[in-house]
């Protein structure tokens, strides 16, 4: 599976737009890019995916570069409950976490 | 649909007795994972199955760790003898063929 560099920690302001980053150079043709987050001790969470078209759903959406050598997490409207890790995985199958960015929306 | 079920959602016990850990994945997944968390390491891939057979179980720490799928709802992860150094949150996660579901978790503290 291809690594994934992702900011360590990140601010953002309540109401505000989250832009996440996150950097996957090595990225082979078939590998999907995945988001999930994980709110406290609770079990990760899936967001969104995507193989090269940007995606949006009820949670996010999920820009990817032209070159699929980067993407960014979107949640439009940050609130308090949006407080997590937030990790990028890519991958064929199997997912393997890194260390994520842990996401902070103060009021 | 009741997600991925975990049990216990708690277990403490002493160094050297055997641990089971249980996992009932989603109906009609037909992949499922183990994942261990430490503060120290994140979160780590033990093992997956596909149709209740291992696939990769190179995540697995040492021969004390075992998984089986004797069924496709029902899943073991074993640990004998356990050590303090296995205290963790372990975490279940099914899947078909897009993102995984993931259990609530069993925070395991061997003393």
């Amino acid at each position: 599976d291809a690594k994934t560099t992702q900011p360590t920690s990140m601010d953002c302001a309540e109401g505000r737009a989250a832009n996440l980053p996150c950097n996957h150079s090595t990225i082979s043709g078939n590998e999907y890019v995945y988001w999930y987050r994980q709110i406290h001790s609770q079990g990760p969470q899936y967001i969104i995916h995507g193989l090269k078209n940007n995606e949006t759903n009820e949670m996010a959406s999920l820009i990817i570069t032209e070159d699929r050598k980067s993407s960014t997490l979107i949640l439009p409207h940050a609130t308090l409950r949006d407080t997590a890790v937030y990790y990028c995985i890519v991958r064929a199958f199997d997912m393997r976490f890194g260390a994520g960015t842990r996401l902070t929306v103060k009021p | 649909d009741a997600g991925v079920i975990q049990s216990p959602r708690h277990e403490v016990t002493e160094m050297g007795q055997e641990v089971t850990l249980r996992c009932k994945p989603i109906s009609g997944h037909d992949y499922l994972f183990w994942y261990r968390q430490t503060m120290m390491r994140g979160l780590e891939l033990l093992i997956y199955f596909n149709n209740n057979v291992p696939i990769d179980d190179s995540g697995m720490p040492e021969d004390r760790f075992s998984a089986k799928m004797p069924n496709a709802s029902f899943s073991t992860l074993k640990i004998q003898p356990s050590e303090p150094r296995d205290s963790a949150v372990y975490f279940c996660a099914s899947s078909n063929r897009g993102g995984y579901t993931f259990g609530s978790g069993t925070r395991l503290t061997v003393v």
